[in-house]
């Protein structure tokens, strides 16, 4: 693996399932990040830590949950989705806690629809 | 509260240069990044300014004004795989990035 890939690309669920949308990356990297980028909006956190073992809410938690219990994973779950997020989903990472210049990497995204 | 303000889209021609601005108002400063988003692709980091003044690299630019709340990207001689969305996003006082709708070039030939 070379940087941050997530899981699934895509996935169409029905209201009220649980859905967890996973996240690795390879490059040792502090901190992560949970996203997600709705036509006409910005990229909007959801959740982020900024080291293993913690985790901060974003702009947007509600209805998602997330656990980083080592360096590398950072799954974040739905417990019981509704179509208000169908969304794409991204996760990232940054070295250091994003201080300095240290940029935001990307994985590929997760397209999700809440039916 | 924050915000982060863009053109929604603009159009430009190959070979050309194009000025993508960016104004904010938020708690706090420490940092600006713009980044590159190809559609249905992931955003990828293009600059990073945290002082005033223009920062160059390569065919592209980016300036700070922060007594202004202001930044722009400027991109010369356009390619047509320069098209793609052109996010702005701020650091904010809790080190979090804060993000513009992004601006949608269009390049023609």
């Amino acid at each position: 693996i070379a940087g941050i890939t997530q899981a699934p690309t895509s996935q169409i669920l029905a209201a009220g399932r649980r859905m967890t949308l996973r996240c690795t990356q390879d490059m040792r990297h502090n901190a992560m990040y949970w996203y997600r980028q709705d036509l006409g909006l910005g990229l909007r956190l959801i959740h982020y830590s900024n080291t293993a073992g913690t985790t901060g809410k974003g702009e947007v938690p509600d209805g998602y949950s997330v656990s980083r219990a080592n360096t590398d994973d950072f799954p974040l779950t739905l417990a019981s989705a509704v179509p208000s997020q169908t969304s794409v989903y991204f996760c990232a990472s940054s070295d250091s806690g994003g201080s300095g210049d240290n940029e935001q990497f990307f994985g590929p995204g997760t397209r999700l629809t809440v039916l | 509260g924050q915000n982060i303000d863009q053109p929604t889209e603009m159009t430009a021609t190959e070979g050309a240069i194009v000025q993508i601005n960016c104004t904010y108002q938020t708690s706090g400063f420490n940092g600006l990044f713009w980044y590159q988003q190809h559609a249905g692709e992931a955003p990828t980091f293009l600059s990073y300014n945290v002082l005033d003044g223009l920062e160059e690299k390569g065919r592209f630019s980016s300036f700070l004004s922060r007594s202004k709340g202001y930044s722009y990207l400027l991109l010369k001689e356009l390619q047509m795989k320069d098209s793609a969305s052109y996010l702005c996003a701020v650091r904010d006082s809790n080190y979090q990035l804060i993000w513009g709708a992004g601006t949608k070039l269009i390049i023609k030939p």
